[in-house]
């Protein structure tokens, strides 16, 4: 059974670096196809991708947040850590990890998100 | 960049069908992934690749996929379908989510 889970702090300030853990189990991602992505969603605002990376180490990111954004993989923890920098007002949104399979696929699993308010 | 453009919002009456549309250049072409999210909740994938359905999920749910336009289509709608539903694309390199379509049950 594969599930993950969101960690990580619920306050930041402005232009602070944003780190958030999304813990899995039920697969290893260095297992082939699988894959490990990032969604946000504001309050009472649509889902909006942030990023995803693969098996293989390949990393996409959402164009229009790239600059701010890294992913990274922890094979040997279950991990898989979202940073992203100079948080504004603007980025307060539940932030899910997923889970997918081959590339250019889609979410089959998903945490049940974690809510990161930005305020000083 | 790709953009994919769904209805604010689709009512429908109870035992009707509804349909949630979305729209995208050539979509056609593309595999197209339908999500319901009911409130406080994680998304659900309800149809992948145009139109698979996983088994858990009830087979009054339907996809398609012609020219500029991709149907989520629910028969029989019940009250516990009223939810949010997000179609999902890829273009290029990265993903691309749709505004989402609230769908009211009357």
């Amino acid at each position: 059974q594969i599930t993950l889970k969101e960690s990580g702090p619920t306050l930041v300030k402005p232009t602070q670096t944003l780190t958030l853990t999304c813990t899995f189990s039920g697969f290893s991602l260095s297992a082939r196809a699988m894959g490990v992505g990032w969604i946000r969603q504001p309050p009472r605002k649509a889902l909006e991708w942030l990023t995803l990376v693969y098996w293989d180490d390949d990393k996409r990111y959402s164009p229009s947040l790239k600059n701010r954004l890294t992913i990274t993989q922890d094979t040997s923890k279950n991990q898989v850590v979202l940073t992203m920098t100079n948080m504004d007002p603007v980025d307060t949104a539940t932030y899910f990890c997923a889970h997918t399979t081959g590339k250019r696929g889609y979410f089959d699993y998903w945490g049940h998100g974690t809510l990161v308010t930005v305020s000083s | 960049s790709y953009e994919v453009t769904q209805p604010l919002s689709v009512s429908v009456a109870l035992g009707q069908t509804a349909r949630i549309t979305c729209g995208g250049n050539n979509i056609y072409s593309k595999n197209v992934h339908w999500y319901q999210q009911r409130p406080g909740q994680a998304p659900v994938v309800v149809i992948n690749r145009d139109t698979n359905r996983p088994s858990e999920i009830p087979d009054r749910f339907s996809g398609s996929n012609s020219g500029n336009t991709a149907t989520l289509t629910i028969t029989r709608a019940q009250v516990g379908d009223e939810a949010d539903y997000y179609c999902q694309v890829w273009d290029s390199d990265y993903v691309v989510i749709g505004g989402g379509t609230k769908l009211t049950v009357l």
